[in-house]
C-alpha cells in the first residue's frame, strides 16, 4: 500500500525562523510535489520534482525552496518564515507516468507566529 | 490560466438524501479525478475519469466525465454520515501538473 508520511502533524514556529517541513514516500514514485491548501483556494503547487536533484517552481514558489537529495525524501524549506506563510501543507507523489493521481501525505498544519 | 470551479462550495443535508456536485472548466483535461479530504487528513483517490462521456460508479456513488472532458459530476445516492468530507475534483493537463478545485465541503445529518 503506498504511503507517503510527512514528518509533523503540527508545527508552530516565529516568523523570521528558517522552517523544514519533511516528506518520505516508500512507493518508489519518480514525482513528488508540495501543495499549501487554504480554505477556499484549494490546493496550490508550490514546487514539484520529477527526479533526484531536479525541480519545478509551481504555481506560489515565492518565499519556499526545496531539496529532493534522495528519491524517496521532499524537503521543503521556508527560508524566513512569514505569518502568510500559515497553512496546511500537504505532500503528494506520483508515478512517472503522466496523468496519473497523486497520494498524499496526511498535512502539516503550520503556524506562524 | 487554467481553472476548475466546483460547486457547490458548502453543502449540509440530511441523511438519506441524494446530493450532486459540480466541477467545471473551460479547459479540456486528458483525465480527472475525484479525491475525498477528511478533517487532519491528507486528500484520498476516489476514482479517475479518462473517457468523454465516461461513467464509473462507486458503491452509492455515481462519477461522469463530460463529453467535451471539460467538466465532471459527482453524484451520491442516500447520503450517509460516513460521506461528510471535502470533495475535491483535480484536471490532469497531459503533463506532470494536476489542477485542483477548491473543494465542495458536504456535512451529512443523522
Amino acid at each position: 500500500d503506498v504511503k507517503v508520511t510527512q514528518s509533523s502533524r503540527y508545527l508552530v514556529k516565529r516568523t523570521g525562523e528558517k522552517v523544514f517541513l519533511e516528506c518520505v514516500q516508500d512507493m518508489d514514485h519518480e514525482n513528488m510535489f508540495w501543495y499549501r491548501q487554504d480554505p477556499g483556494l484549494g490546493l496550490r503547487l508550490i514546487y514539484f520534482s520529477y527526479d533526484v536533484k531536479m525541480k519545478e517552481k509551481g504555481d506560489i514558489p515565492e518565499g519556499y525552496s526545496v531539496s529532493r537529495e534522495k528519491k524517496e525524501r521532499f524537503s521543503l524549506i521556508l527560508e524566513s518564515a512569514s505569518t502568510n506563510q500559515t497553512s496546511m501543507y500537504l505532500c503528494a507523489t506520483s508515478d512517472i507516468r503522466v496523468d496519473q493521481p497523486q497520494h498524499f501525505g496526511d498535512g502539516t498544519r503550520l503556524s506562524i507566529l | 490560466t487554467q481553472l476548475l470551479e466546483q460547486s457547490p462550495q458548502f453543502l449540509s443535508i440530511q441523511e438519506g438524501e441524494n446530493l450532486t456536485v459540480y466541477c467545471n472548466s473551460s479547459s479540456v483535461f486528458s483525465s480527472l479525478q475525484w479525491y475525498r479530504q477528511e478533517p487532519g487528513e491528507g486528500p484520498v483517490l476516489l476514482v479517475t475519469v479518462v473517457t468523454g462521456g465516461e461513467v464509473k460508479k462507486l458503491k452509492r456513488l455515481t462519477f461522469q466525465f463530460g463529453d467535451a472532458r471539460k467538466d465532471s459530476s459527482l453524484h451520491i445516492t442516500a447520503a450517509q454520515p460516513g460521506d461528510t468530507g471535502l470533495y475535491l475534483c483535480a484536471g490532469a493537463t497531459g503533463g506532470f501538473k494536476t489542477i485542483f478545485g477548491a473543494g465542495t465541503r458536504l456535512f451529512v445529518k443523522a
